[in-house]
């Protein structure tokens, strides 16, 4: 089972940036998103349908419909620039091979 | 807060052993299943195993399975990653990683620890 990412996205600032991760059945998982900036361990973002750690700011959204789970970042800042992973379960840890967001 | 300090990490020749540890505070460890997650150079993340919080089960990724032990000491909050017959592909950053649920198909990692280096070189 893959988690597909692409591997890049740009957003000018201000503006939201959407990040996919694919794959079968993706409605039927449990999907969390970390970002994880250059030299620094992952930090969770968002987990499920609603879930978002409280130091997280509310800008950071995610949804899941059909094949595809998505993250959000409205209002996006230089410091939201880093790389995205997707996430999931199916009978092993699943990684998505990561999206480098870049904030230009 | 919420820590975790991950420790062994270091050059190694293939098929040698190595031993990781990841000493936890600020939450009652007994209680969490963790994790094992490793990236490799330039690389993603990779899952790599999960005991559950007593240790009495374990489930590897297929690339480490055979090779890799994954135990904890919840008297010593410490988890471990026995490490054998290392190959040059095992060369990464291995991080620990706190399950937040607990439930089988919607794990994911809460806190992780900043990662030790572990590289597999001739």
């Amino acid at each position: 089972y893959d988690l597909l990412q692409p591997p890049s996205v740009s957003v000018s600032p201000g503006q939201t940036a959407t990040i996919n991760c694919s794959g079968d059945n993706l409605g039927d998982k449990f999907i969390s998103w970390y970002q994880q900036k250059a030299g620094q361990s992952p930090l969770l973002v968002f987990y499920g349908d609603h879930g978002r750690p409280s130091a997280i700011p509310e800008r950071f959204s995610a949804s899941t419909s059909g094949n595809t789970a998505t993250l959000t970042i409205r209002e996006t800042q230089a410091l939201d620039e880093a790389d995205y992973y997707c996430q999931a379960w199916d009978a092993a840890g699943l990684f998505g091979g990561g999206t480098k967001l870049t904030v230009l | 807060q919420v820590q975790l300090v991950e420790s062994g990490g270091g050059v190694v020749h293939p098929g040698k052993s190595l031993r990781l540890s990841c000493v936890v505070s600020g939450f009652t460890f007994s209680r969490y299943d963790m994790h094992w997650v490793r990236q490799a150079p330039g690389k993603g993340l990779e899952w790599v195993a999960i005991i559950s919080s007593d240790g009495t089960n374990q489930l590897y990724a297929d690339a480490v399975r055979g090779r890799y032990t994954i135990s904890r000491d919840n008297s010593q909050n410490t988890l471990f990653l026995q490490m054998n017959g290392l190959r040059f592909d095992d060369t990464a950053v291995y991080y620990c990683a706190r399950d937040a649920t607990g439930y089988a198909y919607r794990y994911y990692f809460d806190f992780w620890g900043p990662g030790t280096v572990v590289t597999v070189s001739p």
